[in-house]
């Protein structure tokens, strides 16, 4: 069975300071996994994704991903944080055919 | 319109009131998605349509009552809700639903609608 695990429901970083949103997975085929964003009072928003293919993914918003398949793992960075990138991101994961599997959301927050 | 679009954006209800929620999706796509969005719980699926069939309802109260007429549009009918359902419900779509052998379900999400329960 899939499953995702997001360390860190709450990130507070500074604006221009490196953005780090950590997740983890759990699948027993490769999975597809995504990267979404909300902002307050809206729906999620695709940010990224990985199915198969190059490993270093770039998203939108100078967002990008690292699929590491050893680690089990697919970590969100942005090299600096503005302050429009205050939102909620969520990590999923999806086995081929199956449903897509949410992680419980991680709160960024940047300050000043 | 362009994606997915929600209707109303927010809705204040009594718990004795009928209401109902509306989604569209313009990308042309298969499966429909309900999802629930709680403060402090995460996003909880309620329904899934492929086809206009729904396909799975993860326990959900018979208070809530999906309607999907075609590969367009969802309705989620509400009736006789209690205060803890208020929340924001989000409704999404995917070019092919899981089982379809085509699927790795990267998902199009509306604004959602904010609902509150007096």
């Amino acid at each position: 069975a899939q499953s995702v695990t997001q360390l860190g429901s709450h990130v507070s970083v500074s604006e221009g300071a490196l953005v780090l949103l950590r997740c983890n997975y759990s699948s027993s085929v490769p999975p597809y996994l995504f990267w979404y964003v909300q902002y307050p009072n809206q729906g999620l928003q695709l940010l990224l994704k990985y199915t198969t293919g190059a490993t270093l993914v770039k998203g939108i918003n100078g967002f990008e991903a690292e699929f590491k398949k050893s680690e089990t793992s697919f970590h969100l960075t942005k090299p600096s944080a503005h302050m429009s990138d205050a939102a909620e991101y969520f990590c999923a994961v999806s086995e081929f055919d199956n449903m897509l599997t949410f992680g419980g959301g991680t709160r960024l927050m940047v300050k000043p | 319109e362009t994606g997915v679009t929600q209707t109303p954006r927010h809705l204040v209800m009594g718990m004795t009131n009928k209401k109902s929620l509306k989604c569209e999706q313009h990308l042309g796509h298969n499966a429909m998605y309900w999802y629930k969005q709680s403060a402090k719980k995460p996003l909880e699926l309620m329904f899934v349509y492929n086809f206009k069939e729904q396909t799975e309802n993860n326990s959900v109260p018979s208070r809530f009552s999906p309607e999907c007429p075609n590969s367009s549009h969802l309705f989620l009918h509400l009736h006789t809700l209690q205060p803890e359902d208020s929340a924001l419900y989000l409704c999404a779509s995917s070019q092919d639903p899981p089982g379809s052998g085509f699927s790795y379900n990267e998902q199009f999400f509306g604004p959602g609608t904010r609902l509150t329960v007096l």
